[in-house]
């Protein structure tokens, strides 16, 4: 079975420049959150959705970042127009729903981003 | 609102003895659970270890086990007889149960030395 596939891997863009960040969850995962890694902050969880519905996302930086879920299989996280402060390593992760469950979140590989 | 923090941005063990990672949170949900994971260098995302807020006792995983002190609200991954491949960045994370709403920790980084 596939796990959560992110792409790309690897973006190298120049400021001003639109960014988007794509994630396919893993089948029949009902929770799907976007991660934003760096050194300074660790892992900040910038929004996450339930069934394709955006629950929270006060985590989003500002109004250049968005986020949207069009079906259970994708979403995407653009961001528009990149800073150079916003490297770092973009996560998507998925979860089942079930409550009784470890509630262990699966990651995808990141996606880091380099703005020049 | 939810909170959780590490203090030690790194740490070194000597291999095949004993480490703690500290791990507070914060939350005023009385259902919540968990987590440690653990980053390689090469990046990945690594499940370890759960703990449920009601579970009268704490979480073991082989080596790993989380040291859940609910009064001090405190969480801390303590791994055994560390090895050369335990080296990564570690994160404590939670749940709330109510919202669903997943953070993590700052991470410590630790290195095991030969």
């Amino acid at each position: 079975d596939a796990g959560v596939i992110q792409s790309p891997r690897h973006e190298v863009t120049e400021m001003g420049q639109e960014v988007t960040l794509r994630c396919k969850p893993i089948s029949g995962h009902d929770y799907l959150f976007w991660y934003r890694q760096t050194m300074m902050r660790g892992l900040e969880l910038l929004i996450y959705f339930n069934n394709n519905v955006p629950i929270d996302d006060s985590g989003m930086p500002e109004d250049r970042f968005s986020a949207k879920m069009p079906n259970a299989s994708f979403s995407t996280l653009k961001i528009q127009p990149s800073e150079p402060r916003d490297s770092a390593v973009y996560f998507c992760a998925s979860s089942p729903s079930i409550r009784g469950d470890t509630g262990e979140l699966f990651f995808g590989e990141g996606s880091r981003l380099t703005v020049l | 609102a939810q909170k959780i923090t590490q203090t030690q941005p790194g740490m070194f063990v000597q291999e095949k003895e004993a480490v703690t990672l500290d791990c507070t949170y914060d939350t005023s949900d009385p259902s919540y659970g968990l987590f440690w994971y653990k980053q390689p260098s090469s990046g990945e995302m690594i499940f370890l270890i759960y703990q449920g807020s009601y579970d009268q006792q704490n979480a073991t995983e082989g080596r790993y086990s989380l040291n859940f002190q609910k009064a001090r609200k405190s969480a801390n991954l303590v791994i055994s007889a560390s090895q050369l491949g335990d080296s990564a960045m570690y994160f404590c994370a939670m749940i709330d149960s109510g919202t669903y709403k997943y953070i993590f920790g700052t991470g410590t980084r630790l290195k095991v030395l030969a």
